[in-house]
């Protein structure tokens, strides 16, 4: 069974940093397309960030790019979600999510974590 | 880059059906998508993947009550036999190599 288990969210003071985790089990993780999903408080759903089927690119929502920074370790099977010069704005349920692979191709997302929370005020 | 559309809000009642759009931008009908429901309080839960043809292919667990359609642009997902428990919020997402991952505003179904 595919688990994805978010941590690291908190309060934070706008301009400060924060980093995510995702720790991942249940399938193997270095195959696997993986992102980051975010839903704002009554809002719908954004994506944020998110690496390629063969893990080699990333890519990210205008909305973070130059302030987030996606990485990931294969080896503890866990995805991060770096951000720095954090802004109001990006107060969310911050989600990992997995995406279906098949040869070579990655496409809609087939598995979400539960979600951490990311609180941005001073 | 494709735009996913949807009504912000559905109603149905209690054992009927209902259908629910998402509208895929002009030049990019073809485009695959995918369903996700969010109950309150909830993580999204992937429901099903459909084709412009109409083919889907749902999750493990999904109920027999879901199933897709597809017209021109257009996806649906139609809820038959409503439970209380289908009250969500529904999201479709599709893909793209420029945009990555684009996901629609979201429908929130109420069950009357």
């Amino acid at each position: 069974e595919v688990q994805l288990v978010e941590s690291g969210g908190g309060l934070v003071q706008p301009g400060g940093s924060l980093r995510l985790s995702c720790a991942a089990s249940g399938f193997t993780f270095s195959s696997y397309a993986m992102s980051w999903v975010r839903q704002a408080p009554g809002k719908g759903l954004e994506w944020v960030s998110g690496f390629s089927g063969s893990g080699g690119s990333t890519y990210y929502a205008d909305s973070v790019k130059g302030r987030f920074t996606i990485s990931r370790d294969n080896s503890k099977n866990t995805l991060y979600l770096q951000m720095n010069s954090l802004r109001a704005e990006d107060t969310a349920v911050y989600y990992c999510a997995k995406a279906d692979c098949s040869g070579g191709t990655c496409t809609y997302f087939d598995s979400w974590g539960q979600g951490t929370l990311v609180t941005v005020s001073s | 880059q494709p735009v996913l559309t949807q009504s912000s809000s559905a109603s149905a009642s209690l054992g009927s059906s209902v259908k629910l759009t998402c509208t895929l931008s002009s030049g990019h009908s073809s485009y695959i998508i995918a369903w996700h429901q969010q109950q309150p309080g909830k993580a999204p839960r992937y429901l099903m993947k459909l084709e412009g043809s109409g083919t889907y292919n749902k999750g493990s667990g999904v109920p027999d009550r879901f199933s897709g359609s597809s017209s021109g642009a257009d996806r649906y997902l139609t809820i038959s036999n409503l439970q209380s428990e289908d009250e969500a919020d529904y999201y479709c997402e599709t893909w793209d190599s420029n945009t990555y991952r684009v996901f629609g505003g979201g429908t929130k179904l109420t069950v009357l």
